[in-house]
């Protein structure tokens, strides 16, 4: 099955630095949402965005949907050492539909202090 | 509160042996997946269920196989066929109309 291709794979970076990663797909989607896996856990729904061009906050998280609706952005401002994990895009097709997410490959996030 | 629970967290057995992950929602989802995860790998789907008594394969079915004879309820079992069962188990479930999935904590599967 497609995965979303995310970059970087995996980024070191200092305590207070702030962070960017981006998703891209070959596909069109309706939906863009970024989930986050802390060690040894599920993934936790961190930002969904539902129109492109939004860009949306929470928190010291950014997310943008791309224009071109096949790509997404996430930022993270001023990291801390919770922010450790892995961080997963998914694209999801029309609500309502019986189809399903698609995930990217993962950014691992490492921050040192 | 609603969730998703996944038991056990940490499931050991000798291969060739058949096991089986529990995996339980009050959300009243219609929807359940099953997810695999080797480490620093991404989530590769295994099956999904998207109502009671019916279930497809995902893309890596072979060696597995599931049952939804409940709604709130989407065992797994990893049959004796997978050939590299160790892996981190994820658990997912998700409502017609809403957005995302919601995860379990997963189950973590070594065989030795």
């Amino acid at each position: 099955g497609q995965q979303l291709n995310q970059s970087p794979q995996s980024m070191f970076i200092q305590e207070g630095e702030d962070v960017s990663m981006n998703c891209t797909s070959s596909s069109i989607f309706n939906t863009w949402l970024w989930y986050k896996q802390d060690p040894g856990e599920g993934p936790v729904l961190l930002i969904a965005l539902y129109k492109a061009g939004e860009l949306t906050s929470n928190g010291r998280l950014t997310a943008q949907f791309g224009i071109t609706r096949k790509d997404s952005f996430l930022n993270i401002s001023a990291s801390i050492p919770s922010d450790v994990g892995i961080y997963f895009c998914a694209g999801q097709p029309p609500a309502g539909t019986a189809s399903k997410l698609t995930f990217g490959t993962g950014t691992r996030l490492q921050v040192t202090l | 509160d609603g969730g998703i629970t996944q038991s056990p967290k940490y499931l050991f057995r000798k291969e060739g042996q058949n096991v089986t992950l529990s995996c339980e929602q009050n959300l009243n989802h219609d929807a359940m997946y099953w997810y695999r995860q080797d480490p620093g790998q991404g989530l590769r789907l295994i099956y999904y269920s998207q109502i009671v008594n019916d279930f497809q394969k995902g893309d890596i079915a072979e060696g597995y196989s599931v049952s939804r004879e409940k709604k709130e309820s989407f065992p797994l079992t990893v049959t004796s066929a997978q050939k590299n069962p160790t892996a981190f188990y994820l658990c997912a479930s998700s409502n017609w109309g809403d957005y995302g999935y919601t995860f379990g904590s997963g189950t973590r599967l070594t065989v030795v």
